[in-house]
């Protein structure tokens, strides 16, 4: 499976929204971005994924460049529940999902 | 509940005693993984069933890990003669084999080797 690279931290104001990058550069045509995010003492939990057109459901946006070597997973508005640890891995769709998490952005929603 | 989950929530054990975490994927799930989680890191991958048969035990760090998914569904992992660079949260999760699906995963096993 293809690595991924995230910043380690970023900050986001309680209300605005928070853009968390994701370089994939080496995926592969079969692979898909998958969001994860990890809040303490909890496993992850399953937040998107897409393959290359641009996702939305009820907890985010996902945007994935043309050439698909990023991506950014958009919570439009943050609250303080959204702290938490955000994992973006690329896997296959189905089948046997061998994946590879890095560790994570640590996303802080500030009051 | 409908989720995966894994018991005991909290483990402690002296160094050399065996262990055994248990997982209850969701019914019907026919993949299983094992992943290992130490302090502020992401989750590692230990091993892989497809129903009942290990496909994948490549993560596994030592022989003295074990797991096993005998009727296809519960997975155990047991780790004999436990040392400390053992502790960690042991996650487990699972998947239904069909496409544009995500893994599920369960709050995981936290094990502290005293």
């Amino acid at each position: 499976d293809a690595k991924t690279t995230q910043p380690p931290s970023m900050d986001c104001a309680e209300g605005r929204a928070a853009n968390l990058p994701c370089n994939h550069s080496t995926i592969s045509g079969n692979e898909y971005v998958y969001w994860y995010r990890q809040i303490h003492s909890q496993g992850p939990q399953y937040i998107i994924h897409g393959l290359k057109n641009n996702e939305t459901n009820e907890m985010a946006s996902l945007i994935i460049t043309e050439d698909r070597k990023s991506s950014t997973l958009i919570l439009p508005h943050a609250t303080l529940r959204d702290t938490a640890v955000y994992y973006c891995i690329v896997s296959r769709s189905g089948g046997y999902q061998k994946v590879t998490f890095g560790i994570g952005t640590k996303l802080q929603v500030i009051p | 509940g409908a989720g995966v989950s894994q018991s005991p929530r909290y483990k402690v054990a002296k160094r050399g005693q065996d262990v055994a975490l248990r997982c209850d994927p969701i019914s019907g799930h026919v993949s299983l993984f094992w992943y290992q989680q130490a302090l502020g890191q992401g989750p590692e991958f230990l091993t892989y069933f497809q129903n009942e048969a290990q496909l994948d035990k490549s993560g596994l760090p030592s022989d003295r890990f074990f797991a096993e998914r005998p009727e296809g569904s519960v997975s155990t992992l047991k780790i004999q003669r436990t040392q400390q660079e053992d502790s960690a949260v042991y996650l487990c999760a699972s998947h239904s084999f069909r496409d544009n699906e995500p893994q599920h995963f369960g709050d995981g096993t936290r094990l502290s080797i005293l």
